[in-house]
């Protein structure tokens, strides 16, 4: 049963840390995107890739945050210096280029900034 | 509006019951709109799809229904069970390949 592994699941860090969250897409998918889960603001776009190429980062606070997809088999979003208010879940979702309504989630990471 | 957390909209059925969710969108430009399920602790879940010119989809004990007049959608779910309590999801696909997702309506069921 092919899916998306996300590390760490949880993850608590002190205001100021650097924290990289880490995913894997499905073997195959070309589309992988980073979201952000809140109580208040529901689920945001932060960013997203194609093939590996970065189509839209809109959504990302750009002076602490930054995504990248070294290989077609890692992504991964990194915050530095984090902050409390970066405390959310954050799925990483994958998809083939012809479903672009299919996302396949993963279970999500949850960060706790203190 | 609606809004997520504690004053997320719930709705109450019991097991066996019909559900009906309702979402309601604001964009008329958009070119598809999903349904997504949301277990606890688990990632949202794709459920079903429907383009902008259709009005129904049906799949496996539910279905969509599109009324692009007054800008509604609504998903309706056969028999619920207890396995369909969830936080449900509708979003919109503009046709930039990203979705844009709402606050979500969680569905309570008992047995």
């Amino acid at each position: 049963d092919a899916r998306v592994t996300q590390t760490p699941r949880h993850k608590v860090t002190e205001m100021g840390q650097e924290v990289t969250m880490r995913c894997q897409p499905i073997l195959g998918h070309n589309t992988v995107f980073w979201y952000r889960q809140t109580m208040m603001q529901g689920l945001e776009l932060l960013a997203y890739f194609r093939n590996r190429a970065p189509l839209d980062d809109s959504g990302m606070p750009k002076d602490r945050f930054s995504a990248e997809m070294p290989d077609a088999t890692l992504a991964t979003l990194k915050i530095q210096p984090s902050e409390p208010r970066d405390s959310a879940v954050y799925f990483c979702a994958s998809a083939s280029g012809s479903g672009a309504n299919v996302l396949t989630f993963g279970a999500g990471s949850r960060l706790t900034v203190l | 509006g609606e809004s997520v957390g504690l004053h997320l909209p719930t709705l109450s059925v019991q097991e066996g019951d019909n559900s009906i969710i309702n979402c309601a969108y604001s964009n008329s430009a958009s070119d598809y709109f999903i349904w997504y399920k949301q277990e606890s602790g688990k990632g949202p879940q794709f459920i079903i799809d429907i383009r902008s010119n259709m009005d129904k989809r049906q799949g496996q004990r539910v279905t969509v229904l599109l009324n692009k007049t007054v800008k509604h959608l609504s998903l309706q779910i056969a028999a619920t069970q207890p396995g369909d309590s969830a936080v449900y999801f509708c979003a919109e696909n503009r046709g930039y390949s990203t979705l844009t997702f709402g606050k979500g309506t969680m569905l309570l069921v008992s047995p």
